[in-house]
C-alpha cells in the first residue's frame, strides 16, 4: 500500500497568514493526488483533485502543487473559515490511502 | 440537489453484523464509482471498500477483507455494506462517497477524487 505522510500534523496560525502543508507518497502516484478539508462533525469536502485543479465552488485562495512523491497545499490568505484539518488522499492505486491529517487552529 | 444519505449505523456487540444503506439522488447514480470511508473516534480517514459503477471491479481495505460487502442496487439509487464479525476496532462513523470521475463531459481517472460525501453514519462495536 502507498503510504501517505502529512506535515505538519498541526500548526497554529492567525486569519491572514499564508500557510502551506506538505504531503509525501512512499512512491510515485503522478497527480493521483485529492485534498480535503473537514470541519469538526462533518464529512470531508473535496478541495482540490488531480494535485493541483481546484473543485468548483471552492476559493482561489486555496491552491494545490506537485507530482510524483512531493505535494502541497497552501492556503494563499487564512479565513476564520479555513480552521479545520486537512487530508491528502491519492488515487493512483488500491488501497486508497490517506494521510494522516494537519489540523489548522487558531493562534 | 446531489446527496448521500447513510443509515444503519447503531450499537452492535463484538461479532455481530450490521447493514449499512446510501441513498443517491441528484445525479444519475448507475454512472458513477461508490465508495465506503471511515473514521475512528478522533482519528484521521480510512478508505474500506469502491465499488464500480456496474459493480464488476470491487476492492476492500486489509483490515476488512473477508468480513465486508461492498454492494449496490442502481434500480434503487442505493449502495450498501454489509459488515459481519464486527470488532472494537470497526468503531467509527462510516461515510458513503460518489467517486468524481467524470467533469465537463470528460472522464478520465486523473478526476477520481471523492466529490460528494454524505453526513455519515455511527457505528459503536461494544458488548
Amino acid at each position: 500500500a502507498i503510504r501517505m505522510t502529512q506535515s505538519p500534523s498541526s500548526f497554529s496560525a492567525s486569519t491572514g497568514d499564508r500557510v502551506t502543508i506538505t504531503c509525501r507518497a512512499s512512491q510515485g502516484i503522478s497527480s493521483y493526488l485529492a485534498w480535503y478539508q473537514q470541519k469538526p462533525g462533518k464529512a470531508p469536502k473535496l478541495l482540490i483533485y488531480a494535485a493541483s485543479t481546484l473543485q468548483s465552488g471552492v476559493p482561489s485562495r486555496f491552491s494545490g502543487s506537485g507530482s510524483g512523491t512531493d505535494f502541497t497545499l497552501t492556503i494563499s490568505c487564512l479565513q476564520s473559515e479555513d480552521f479545520a484539518t486537512y487530508y491528502c488522499q491519492q488515487y493512483y492505486s488500491y488501497p486508497r490511502t490517506f494521510g494522516g491529517g494537519t489540523k489548522v487552529e487558531i493562534k | 440537489e446531489v446527496q448521500l444519505v447513510e443509515s444503519g449505523g447503531g450499537l452492535v456487540k463484538p461479532g455481530g453484523s450490521l447493514r449499512l444503506s446510501c441513498a443517491a439522488s441528484g445525479f444519475t447514480f448507475s454512472s458513477y464509482s461508490m465508495n465506503w470511508v471511515r473514521q475512528a473516534p478522533g482519528k484521521g480517514l480510512e478508505w474500506v471498500s469502491s465499488i464500480s459503477s456496474s459493480s464488476s471491479y470491487i476492492y476492500y481495505a486489509d483490515s476488512v477483507k473477508g468480513r465486508f460487502t461492498i454492494s449496490r442496487d442502481n434500480a434503487k439509487n442505493s449502495l450498501y455494506l454489509q459488515m459481519n464479525s464486527l470488532r472494537a476496532e470497526d468503531t467509527a462513523v462510516y461515510y458513503c462517497a460518489r467517486t468524481q470521475g467524470c467533469s465537463g463531459g470528460s472522464c478520465y481517472s486523473e478526476l477520481d477524487a471523492f466529490d460528494i460525501w454524505g453526513q455519515g453514519t455511527m457505528v459503536t462495536v461494544s458488548s
